[in-house]
Formats: C-alpha cells, structure tokens, sequence
C-alpha cells in the first residue's frame, strides 16, 4: 500500500515549458486535491476533484489545468511556466466519510519545481 | 485568502516540556484539524476536532476549540526532538465543499535535546 505517490520529485523548467505533475493513489479515496506551498504563506488550493470525471477550481488555479479519468490519478499541469509557479506541489487525497464522519487528509511527499 | 493564522510562528522549547500552539480562523467551521510536516516532507494528519467539540485528546496531543473567539489551541506534552517539525492548522468550512481545507502559515516548533 503506496498511499499517495507524487512524481517527480524535482523538476527545473524553463520559463513557457509545459510539463505534468503525477498524482496517483491505491487507496480508493474519492475526493483529490492539489495545494501549493511556498515559504510563510502556508499551503493553497489550486485544483481539486470529488470524484473521477469531476474537478473544480480552489483558490489559485489559473495557469494549471487538471483532469480525472479514473480514481487513482489526478495529474496537474503547468500550461506555460512561469517563475511565479516555482514552488512545493503537495497532492492530497481524502477517504469519503459517512454517517458524520470526517477523515483527515492523506499528503504525498510533494514535488519541489523551480521555475528558471 | 487564508483562514488560519498560527501563533507563534516559531517556537524552541526544551525537551519534556510543554508545546502551546494557537490557531484563529475568521469564518465558521464545519472542523478543524492539525498536521504535522517534518522538513522536506509531506503534511501528516495529526487530529480533528468537529465545531460541536470543546477537546479532544490523542496520546500526547490535546486539542481545544473555542468557536465563539474562533480560535483552537494544540498542546505537546512532554514534547520529544523528534516532535521538531511545522504545525499547521486547516479549517472546513460550514458552506459550500466542507472537503476543502484553508491551512494556516504554520508554527515552526523547535524541540531541543
């Protein structure tokens, strides 16, 4: 059991390249998301999904798209980078709760992109 | 726009003593909770409390709530160095997704041997 995998690790871009972020999870957990974390402004919601064939903007999502074919993966994409997006990408997957049960959030173990 | 605001932002303590971490967050709450994010990794889940909840214990983590001041506490006791790590402090909201969570500029919290 993997948990949440998040690749690559570290990836340099150079500004206008386009690239993707991989998000992929063997736990079966409904809801996906990703946040951005950059230093002294805690993390930020850019994308997030409640489930495959359904995605919905958070609070930072212009210049990134994404999409959910399927439940396991839920990959972000830089459209045209810029030195604004270098940052740490955290994927986050949450368990579907039921009868008032609430679950923490799973992370993964983040990818670090620098933005030249 | 964030909705947590941790205090202190750091904070260096001896070990066996005590940590205090305090949240406050400015619009209702479905729940709060805390995580944990040791350097270079991921956030870890720590524990959360519904807005009905006043406290909520595990191990050595207690939580308090207080939603008329909008603000929520985390206490380490008998903290550990390997408790050294940031804290932070994520909201649901009451409208709207109560699955997205506003997370907090986080406590560096500093536990020395």
């Amino acid at each position: 059991n993997a948990g949440v995998t998040q690749t690559p690790k570290f990836q340099v871009l150079k500004t206008g390249q386009s690239m993707t972020l991989q998000c992929a999870q063997d736990m079966n957990h409904e809801y996906m998301s990703w946040y951005r974390q950059d230093p002294g402004m805690g993390l930020r919601l850019i994308h997030y999904s409640v489930g495959a064939g359904i995605t919905d903007q958070g609070e930072v999502p212009n210049g990134y798209n994404v999409s959910r074919s399927t439940t396991e993966d839920f990959p972000l994409r830089l459209l045209s980078a810029a030195p604004s997006q270098t940052s740490v990408y955290f994927c986050a997957t949450q368990q579907a709760g039921g009868a008032g049960v609430v679950h923490g959030y799973t992370f993964g173990s983040g990818t670090r992109l620098t933005v030249v | 726009s964030q909705q947590g605001e941790e205090d202190p932002q750091a904070l260096s303590i001896q070990e066996g003593e005590n940590a205090t971490m305090n949240c406050s967050y400015k619009t209702s709450i479905n729940n709060l909770q805390w995580y944990r994010q040791n350097s270079g990794r991921g956030l870890v889940h720590l524990i959360l409390i519904r807005s009905n909840e006043r406290e909520k214990h595990s191990g050595r983590l207690r939580v308090t709530l207080d939603t008329s001041k909008k603000s929520s506490s985390l206490l380490i006791t008998a903290s550990r160095a390997a408790d050294t790590a940031s804290y932070f402090c994520a909201t649901a909201p009451t409208s709207g997704s109560a699955r997205q969570l506003t997370f907090g500029s986080g406590t560096q919290l500093t536990v020395l041997p």
